[in-house]
């Protein structure tokens, strides 16, 4: 079966630092990655996507980045943190045929001070 | 306008009861619905996908209208257990967006005994 690991589960930062989140996927290949963050009683907003090991689709501009360097490997990085990146951050899988449901990993509590 | 709109509620029930949460979707393209759910501080997880011949699993029923474009969930003989925020789920069609889902904000269910 499948499963989704991140690491970690949480994270105080202070402002201007960097960010590493990584995201796994166990018993699965070539899925479609996302990244997500959710604000405090807020929905979810997608951050990123990858169809693939070195293709990255943003959705919304802003101090982040994200990285696929393996197939089964997400990364999302920012080379410094601001106020507002405070969140929860929650990577996703799919099969990568599209329109099918996304599974979800444990997610990342970040607070950045 | 929201592409996925929901009422955030809360809606607050007495255990045993029925309740029923509705979401509005804009894009008429979309092909794949879902219900999630979220316990608080938790990850999203799929609690059903929606059929447009509507869908049954145990206590939950789900219902498609495409014409209106909206989409029905039912829970029968509530459980505290129920207590969660249920996302309504709408894939984003069409080319490269075919891999996306959208996310309402939640209907927040609180059981009380």
């Amino acid at each position: 079966s499948q499963t989704i690991h991140q690491w970690p589960a949480t994270l105080v930062q202070p402002v201007g630092s960097p960010l590493s989140l990584e995201c796994t996927v166990e018993g699965t290949s070539n899925p479609n990655l996302y990244w997500y963050r959710q604000a405090a009683g807020r929905g979810l907003q997608l951050l990123f996507y990858s169809v693939g090991i070195g293709q990255i689709s943003s959705e919304v501009p802003q101090n982040l980045s994200a990285s696929r360097p393996q197939d089964r490997q997400f990364i999302l990085s920012s080379k410094k943190l601001l106020l507002s990146d405070s969140g929860f951050y929650l990577c996703a899988w799919s099969t990568g045929t599209g329109q099918e449901t996304q599974y979800f990993g444990p997610g990342t509590r970040l607070l950045v001070l | 306008r929201k592409e996925v709109e929901q009422d955030p509620g809360p809606f607050n029930v007495p255990e045993g009861a029925t309740v029923a949460f509705n979401c509005t979707y804009s894009n008429s393209a979309s092909q794949s619905f879902f219900w999630y759910r979220q316990d608080c501080r938790k990850e999203p997880k799929l609690l059903m996908s929606v059929y447009s011949s509507g869908n049954e699993d145990g206590r939950f029923t789900a219902q498609l209208n495409r014409a209106s474009q909206y989409i029905s969930l039912l829970i029968r003989d509530s459980k505290l257990s129920d207590s969660a925020t249920y996302l309504c789920v709408v894939n984003s069609p069409g080319g490269d967006s075919s891999y996306k889902l959208i996310f309402g904000s939640g209907t927040r269910l609180l059981v009380r005994p």
